[in-house]
């Protein structure tokens, strides 16, 4: 069984400039994480989704970063603009609802230079 | 959620047993002890959980003890494989968000 996958594994990319991170969660789950983690530092949620509404995402800049889950699938991170401090780790995961256990992607590092 | 305190870092030998302690002195009646795990460039995995009893799966011993206030994490006999960063996490089953602290960065030592 596929993990959740997230793309691109690597972005570079000029502040100012937009950007954005695409994550295909494992079948069937429900709930979708985007987590943030600075170096050195825990994953910090930004936004969590159950099925395609967004139940938790009080941590999340609203000014510049928004996300979107069509269809309770699939769901895309983005930044506009970015800035230097938004390079870090993009993490998305998942789990079926009430599960004990949330996957996790390998990640999108993003650097803004 | 209950906040949970680790040391920073720690070494094992491999082949000896790597245990890991989490203090967690504010947990409540109905929040579990969670472990996850994170190797280099790759997301956090889940290890194992446990409320009160002490559990053990294919991966790990987790030591809950008697008064909850703390844990610890065993890994049985450490392989190399095993250096990472070990994050304990308290929350409610019901509760779908973990709460990440900075976790103890494991170094296993040929």
């Amino acid at each position: 069984e596929a993990g959740v996958v997230q793309s691109p594994r690597y972005k570079i990319i000029e502040k100012k400039q937009p950007v954005a991170f695409w994550c295909n969660p494992i079948s069937g789950h429900n709930t979708l994480y985007w987590y943030l983690q600075n170096l050195g530092q825990g994953p910090e949620l930004l936004i969590r989704y159950e099925n395609e509404e967004a139940v938790d995402d009080s941590q999340l800049p609203k000014d510049r970063f928004s996300a979107e889950r069509l269809k309770g699938v699939d769901s895309t991170l983005k930044i506009q603009p970015a800035e230097l401090g938004d390079s870090a780790v993009y993490l998305c995961a998942s789990s079926l609802y009430g599960a004990t256990e949330a996957f996790f992607g390998q990640g999108t590092r993003l650097t803004v230079v | 959620d209950a906040k949970t305190t680790q040391p920073p870092s720690m070494d094992c030998a491999e082949g000896r047993a790597a245990n890991l302690p989490c203090n967690h002195s504010t947990i409540s009646g109905n929040e579990y002890v969670y472990w996850y795990r994170q190797i280099h460039s790759q997301g956090p995995q889940y290890i194992i959980h446990g409320l009160k009893n002490n559990e053990t799966n294919e991966m790990a011993s987790l030591i809950i003890t008697e008064d909850r206030k703390s844990s610890t994490l065993i890994l049985p006999h450490a392989t190399l494989r095993d250096t990472a960063v070990y994050y304990c996490i308290v929350k409610d089953f019901g509760n779908e968000k973990l709460t990440f602290g900075t976790g103890t960065r494991l170094t296993i030592i040929p």
